[in-house]
């Protein structure tokens, strides 16, 4: 059974669209997360929800709108994309202060 | 702010090499310290989680180490393998345990 999954793992879509990723976790975990990994393959983490709640935002510009329903999602919705939106997207999860499990990455291309 | 580097940003070495992998941190006060693996167009693998209040931590071929007052964890791997090439990642996690802070990872290969 996947423990973090993601959809989709693929996506290419033209400037100015809006798209949305799916993340959910079957851990039973508090925390998810959304990292970003951009073309240097820097990882850099986006937010952070512990129990639904937004916890942690790092300056990610407005047009990213994570969304938790419940623990055991967390979506990740980008408006108006531009071409410096191109990246790798991670989620994951944990207990707060224990191992972090990523999903195998969405891979956003924008033309 | 942390901060984490890694060094060396790649590496390569003959198959049944011991290696060590660096990686230095900032901010002391941290909770714990993760190293993971990156196989090319993969997400991450956990390898070794080491608490804030321990040195070290083991699995199989693999040790990882923790010097908090001096701010570095050193990743060692026994008898290298082709298998073992991958991207090697180290983060820090903040003391509230909900966010890791990434190195820029290396890059290593294990040639036969």
């Amino acid at each position: 059974d996947t423990a973090v999954s993601q959809t989709p793992k693929y996506l290419v879509t033209q400037m100015g669209n809006d798209k949305s990723i799916k993340c959910e976790q079957n851990l039973g975990h508090d925390t998810m997360y959304w990292y970003k990994q951009d073309s240097k393959k820097f990882l850099k983490i986006m937010f952070s929800y512990n129990n639904k709640e937004l916890i942690i935002n790092e300056t990610v510009p407005n047009r990213f709108s994570p969304k938790s329903p419940d623990k055991a999602h967390l979506n990740l919705h980008i408006n108006s994309l531009e071409l410096g939106d191109s990246a790798v997207y991670f989620c994951a999860s944990s207990r707060t202060g224990n191992t972090i499990y990523f999903g195998e990455g969405s891979w956003l291309t924008v033309v | 702010k942390q901060e984490v580097t890694q060094i060396p940003a790649a590496l390569s070495v003959p198959e049944g090499e011991n290696l060590v992998l660096n990686c230095s941190f900032t901010d002391s006060a941290i909770y714990n310290l993760q190293w993971f693996r990156q196989d090319p167009g993969k997400g991450l693998t956990s390898l070794l989680l080491i608490q804030s209040s321990q040195r070290e931590q083991t699995s199989g071929r693999l040790n990882a180490s923790l010097d908090k007052s001096s701010g570095r964890s050193t990743l060692y791997i026994a008898a290298s393998q082709p298998g073992d090439s991958a991207t090697y990642l180290c983060a820090g996690m903040n003391n509230a345990g909900n966010m890791l802070t990434f190195g820029g990872g290396t890059r290593l290969m294990v040639k036969p």
